[in-house]
Parts: C-alpha cells; sequence; structure tokens
C-alpha cells in the first residue's frame, strides 16, 4: 500500500515564524501535491510537483514555496506565517498526474497565532 | 475552466436509509472522475472512480455512474451504516495533458445508529 506521511499533525506558529512542512511518499512517484483545505472551500491546490527539483504553481502559491530535492519528499515553506495560513494542510502523490488515484498524507493542522 | 459543484451538507440520515450526493461537473475534455471520503481525523482516500463515459464505479457498497449526458457522477449507497459517517469529496482531473484535480467543496454525511 502506498503510504504518505506528514511530519506533524499538529502545529502552533506565531505570526512571522519561518514554517517547514514536510511529506513523504513510499511508492516511487513522480509527482506530488500541497493542498489546503478550508470549511466551505473543500481543497485547493497551493503547488504541484512532477519530478526532483521541478515545481508549478497551484491555483493558491501566494505565501509558500516548495522544495524537492529527492524524490520522495515534497516540502512546504511559509516564508513568513500570517494567521490567514491557519488552515488544514494536506499532502498527496500519484504516479501519473491527471489520471491516477491520489494517495493522501493525514494532514497537518496549523494555527498560526 | 473545469469545476465541480456537490451538494452542501451536512447530509443526516438514520442507519440503512438509502444515501445519495449530488456531484454534477465542466470540462472541456474528458475528465476521469473521482469520489474521495475523508474520516474525522485523517486524509483523503480514494472511494471509487470512473475514467469514461457510462463507467460505474464501485467499492465498499458505494456506486457512481459516469453520465455524461447530464455531467454527472453521483454517489449513492443503498443502506449505510453508523461507521460511514466523513466528508466526501467528488473530484475530476482532466486527462488533457494537465496535472490538475479540481475538487467539490465536501458534503459530510452523519449516520445516527
Amino acid at each position: 500500500d502506498v503510504k504518505v506521511t506528514q511530519s506533524s499533525r499538529y502545529l502552533v506558529k506565531r505570526t512571522g515564524e519561518k514554517v517547514f512542512l514536510e511529506c513523504v511518499q513510499d511508492m516511487d512517484h513522480e509527482n506530488m501535491f500541497w493542498y489546503r483545505q478550508d470549511p466551505g472551500l473543500g481543497l485547493r491546490l497551493i503547488y504541484f510537483s512532477y519530478d526532483v527539483k521541478m515545481k508549478e504553481k497551484g491555483d493558491i502559491p501566494e505565501g509558500y514555496s516548495v522544495s524537492r530535492e529527492k524524490k520522495e519528499r515534497f516540502s512546504l515553506i511559509l516564508e513568513s506565517a500570517s494567521t490567514n495560513q491557519t488552515s488544514m494542510y494536506l499532502c498527496a502523490s500519484s504516479l501519473v498526474a491527471g489520471v491516477e488515484t491520489q494517495y493522501f498524507g493525514p494532514g497537518t493542522r496549523l494555527l498560526v497565532l | 475552466g473545469n469545476s465541480v459543484t456537490q451538494m452542501e451538507g451536512p447530509v443526516t440520515l438514520s442507519e440503512e436509509a438509502f444515501l445519495t450526493i449530488n456531484c454534477t461537473y465542466t470540462a472541456t475534455g474528458y475528465p476521469s472522475l473521482f469520489w474521495y471520503v475523508q474520516y474525522p481525523g485523517e486524509g483523503l482516500q480514494l472511494l471509487l472512480k470512473a475514467t469514461k463515459a457510462d463507467d460505474k464505479g464501485s467499492n465498499k457498497g458505494f456506486e457512481a455512474t459516469y453520465r455524461k449526458e447530464t455531467t454527472s457522477f453521483h454517489l449513492e449507497k443503498g443502506s449505510v451504516q453508523v461507521s460511514d459517517s466523513a466528508v466526501y469529496f467528488c473530484a475530476l482531473s482532466d486527462r488533457a495533458g494537465t496535472y490538475k484535480y479540481i475538487f467539490g467543496t465536501g458534503t459530510r454525511l452523519k449516520v445516527l445508529a
């Protein structure tokens, strides 16, 4: 079974802090995704990576950056956390983008004070 | 652009009741369609999918049929259980060369014993 793990389930940070969220998948998937999930808005794509060191912006990339130095690991970085980035963050991976099932991690609930 | 619209919740049913959660989509190409389920405190997991018109996806007693003529992919189950209480997301992926998965806003289902 595919396993996608995220570094933290819950995180509390202060405004202005730099925040790192890490995601690791164990199935050699090419594609990895970061979403945020907010009530009434569903899932919104922040960034997508289709290969090591390759990334593309999703629908809401402002205030975020990503890093993919190794195939199995995809990091989301909040350069200077703000209260409007309080949310649930979900990482996902898939073998072939746009066609195959996405496999999700358990999520990180981030609270920015 | 592509979009997914699903019925708003919450949906509250008694155990053994019939479930329908409506999902309609707009897409320029021939998307694959998915239903994901999110149990409390967890990430999303695939429930079922269909990749072409008239396909029926099924899993755990849930079914959905890809209806191109009505651009719909409604989720149904004949007899719900308390353990089906979760949030259900309809999603599509555009197979016309993009990476994007588009998710609906989610429908919360609560099943009472």
